[in-house]
């Protein structure tokens, strides 16, 4: 079965610095891999998607992800942190097994320091 | 641009009541899901439904639940007998196309579930 890791369940930066957020998943072909965002009391908003076009996928709000299948890695960057993307932020990956559903991973929530 | 939308955003219950969790899907959308997020916890999938019938459903949609497309624009989740294991944030998501496709599920904005 798939499975999605994201290391660090809380990560603190410093407003204008590098955000990184990590997603590794489990497959063995390449899956379908999203990054969702979710701020206080409000529903799950699509940042971005990889779905084999390219390896480097652009989001919204300056997010960006790499696809890396030899690391089967899939993390999360922004070049430099607003106070605005506070918010937790969840990976998952679609089942290629036929099925539909999405598996996420535990969610880390980013902290920006003014 | 189109969303799904939840009603209502917070429902308190008490144990052992039945309660429907309503939904209205992106209006062009043909797959239609539940999750649920327990406090604290990742969001975990219930049961997805394509062509007015329950595609696949987890160990957690056990027979208490259950879905329904009652007319072309609602999708409920129903509760039988609520349990106090039951509080949690129920997400709502629609898609154009399944799995494969790469047509991402749109979320709703959640509807937060409390038994007492």
């Amino acid at each position: 079965a798939q499975s999605v890791t994201q290391l660090g369940s809380h990560v603190s930066v410093s407003e204008g610095a590098l955000v990184l957020l990590r997603c590794n998943y489990s497959s063995s072909v390449p899956p379908y891999l999203f990054w969702y965002v979710q701020y206080p009391n409000q529903g799950l908003q699509l940042l971005l998607k990889y779905t084999s076009a390219a390896t480097l996928v652009k989001g919204i709000n300056g997010f960006e992800a790499e696809f890396k299948k030899s690391e089967t890695s899939f993390h999360l960057t922004k070049p430099s942190a607003h106070m605005s993307d506070a918010a937790e932020y969840f990976c998952a990956v679609s089942e290629t097994s036929g099925t539909y559903k999405y598996i996420f991973g535990t969610g880390t929530r980013l902290k920006v320091l003014a | 641009e189109p969303e799904v939308t939840q009603t209502p955003s917070h429902q308190v219950t008490q144990m052992g009541q039945e309660v429907i969790l309503r939904c209205v899907p992106i209006s062009n959308h043909l797959y239609f899901y539940w999750y649920r997020q327990i406090l604290g916890q990742k969001v975990e999938f219930l049961v997805s439904f394509y062509n007015n019938e329950i595609s696949e459903k987890s160990e957690i949609f056990d027979d208490q639940f259950s879905v329904e497309r009652p007319d072309g624009s609602n999708f409920t989740l129903k509760i039988r007998s609520t349990k106090l294991e039951d509080s949690a944030m129920y997400f709502c998501a629609s898609s154009q196309g399944g799995g494969r496709s790469n047509q991402p599920q749109h979320f709703g904005d959640g509807t937060r579930l409390s038994i007492l």
